[in-house]
């Protein structure tokens, strides 16, 4: 069975600075993993995903998150946070076998400060 | 249009209403879900339909059911339903070809039960 845990249901961080959101999956085998952004009254889209090969992935916006396997950890970087990175954050993980099915964690809000 | 659309973008209804969410997507996938997502908690997977079929029923309530006339969409059939079944119901496709590919969100319903 697969869960994911997000660290820190808010965030703040001022314009500028580093941008770290947390992410620890538990899955029986080596997942896939995925981060959603949700902007207010909208759906989720797709920041970035890892499947295999490179464990630092990059994604759109500048962000970009690192698959540790020994940590069991998949978190979420930007290096110089933007007054339109505000929204809301979703770590996902599914397996390598049987349906396209996702399992997200309860979500990270980011709030950047001006 | 393109994309995941969602209609109604708002929906309140009594306990004794009978009312249908629909989703459309354009994207040409062929798995279509549907989520609910409550506050503090993580988005839940009720429904996954693959080629039109039902693949997944995560212990849904009977209150609420799902439709998949084509793949090109899906309805979510409500009736009778409670206080607690407030909530932004998230319809999401994929293209599922055995790879983990993205789900594309539609932007939501949101539904009030009164």
């Amino acid at each position: 069975a697969q869960s994911v845990t997000q660290l820190g249901s808010h965030v703040s961080v001022s314009e500028g600075a580093l941008v770290l959101l947390r992410c620890n999956y538990s899955s029986s085998v080596p997942p896939y993993l995925f981060w959603y952004v949700q902007y207010p009254n909208q759906g989720l889209q797709l920041l970035l995903k890892y499947t295999t090969g490179a464990t630092l992935v990059k994604g759109i916006n500048g962000f970009e998150a690192e698959f540790k396997k020994s940590e069991t950890s998949f978190h979420l970087t930007k290096p110089s946070a933007h007054m339109s990175d505000a929204a809301e954050y979703f770590c996902a993980v599914s397996d390598r076998t049987g349906a396209n099915n996702l399992f997200f964690g309860t979500g990270t809000r980011l709030t950047v400060i001006p | 249009e393109t994309g995941v659309t969602q209609t109604p973008r708002h929906l309140v209804m009594g306990m004794t209403n009978k009312k249908s969410l629909k989703c459309e997507q354009h994207l040409g996938h062929n798995a279509m879900y549907w989520y609910k997502q409550s506050a503090k908690k993580p988005l839940e997977l009720m429904f996954v339909y693959n080629f039109k079929e039902q693949t997944e029923n995560n212990s849904v309530p009977s209150r609420f059911s799902p439709e998949c006339p084509n793949s090109s969409h899906l309805f979510l059939h409500l009736h009778t339903l409670q206080p607690e079944d407030s909530a932004l119901y998230l319809c999401a496709s994929s293209q599922d070809n055995g790879d983990r590919n993205e789900q594309f969100f539609g932007p939501g319903t949101r539904l009030t039960v009164l």
